[in-house]
């Protein structure tokens, strides 16, 4: 079965500092990965998804991730950090070992953007 | 408005007592789930269905009811709740089931069991 680790649960980073938040994976076939993001309050959202066409992938609000294999990573990436990108930060994997293909989240990583 | 709902968004009970939370959407999906969040957990599946009155086991289903009678929607039922299911409850939808189709999400319902 597959698993998703996001290295910290918590992340801090200045306005305008680059955002690095990372994701690893354990699969033996190429998967499809996912990023979604929780706004407070809200329901997660889709960011932006992998599916093998490239190993980056652009999203939404100025994120990227970028798929690599050898390190079983996904993780995402913003260039500079706005107040309004914290949230708490999901990444996904699809699990290839069931009949419906489920998937599974990881634990979340919380962004703070400190003025 | 393409969107998920659920109510109630919020609501304290206490323990035995039968509860249902209600999710609708309007997309015309096949696929819908139910999470339960938990801090340090992130979200485990409870129930999903595939279509009308298809519905099986997630990872933590023990508790929980599910039925899917009509396509756009998928009521939670607690018929005994216990403390322990006090939790922040998502339901999911998308278009068809397959690894790369992205989840539409309703706004969360957290539940108190007292």
């Amino acid at each position: 079965a597959q698993s998703v680790t996001q290295l910290g649960s918590h992340v801090s980073v200045s306005e305008g500092a680059l955002v690095l938040l990372r994701c690893n994976y354990s699969s033996s076939v190429p998967p499809y990965l996912f990023w979604y993001v929780q706004y407070p309050n809200q329901g997660l959202q889709l960011l932006l998804k992998y599916t093998s066409a490239a190993t980056l992938v652009k999203g939404i609000n100025g994120f990227e991730a970028e798929f690599k294999k050898s390190e079983t990573s996904f993780h995402l990436t913003k260039p500079s950090a706005h107040m309004s990108d914290a949230a708490e930060y999901f990444c996904a994997v699809s699990d290839d070992g069931t009949s419906y293909d489920k998937v599974i989240f990881g634990p979340g990583t919380s962004l703070s953007v400190i003025p | 408005e393409a969107q998920v709902t659920q109510n109630p968004r919020y609501l304290i009970t206490v323990t035995g007592k039968k509860l249902t939370v209600t999710c609708s959407q309007n997309m015309n999906h096949e696929y819908m789930s139910w999470y339960r969040q938990d801090p340090g957990l992130g979200l485990r599946q409870i129930y999903y269905s595939m279509n009308v009155e298809v519905t099986d086991k997630g990872d933590v289903p023990e508790g929980y009811k599910v039925s899917r009678k009509e396509k756009r929607n998928f009521p939670l039922i607690l018929e005994s709740p216990s403390p322990n299911q006090t939790s922040l409850y998502f339901c999911a939808s998308s278009l068809k089931t397959g690894p790369y189709n992205e989840q539409f999400f309703g706004p969360g319902t957290r539940l108190t069991v007292l």
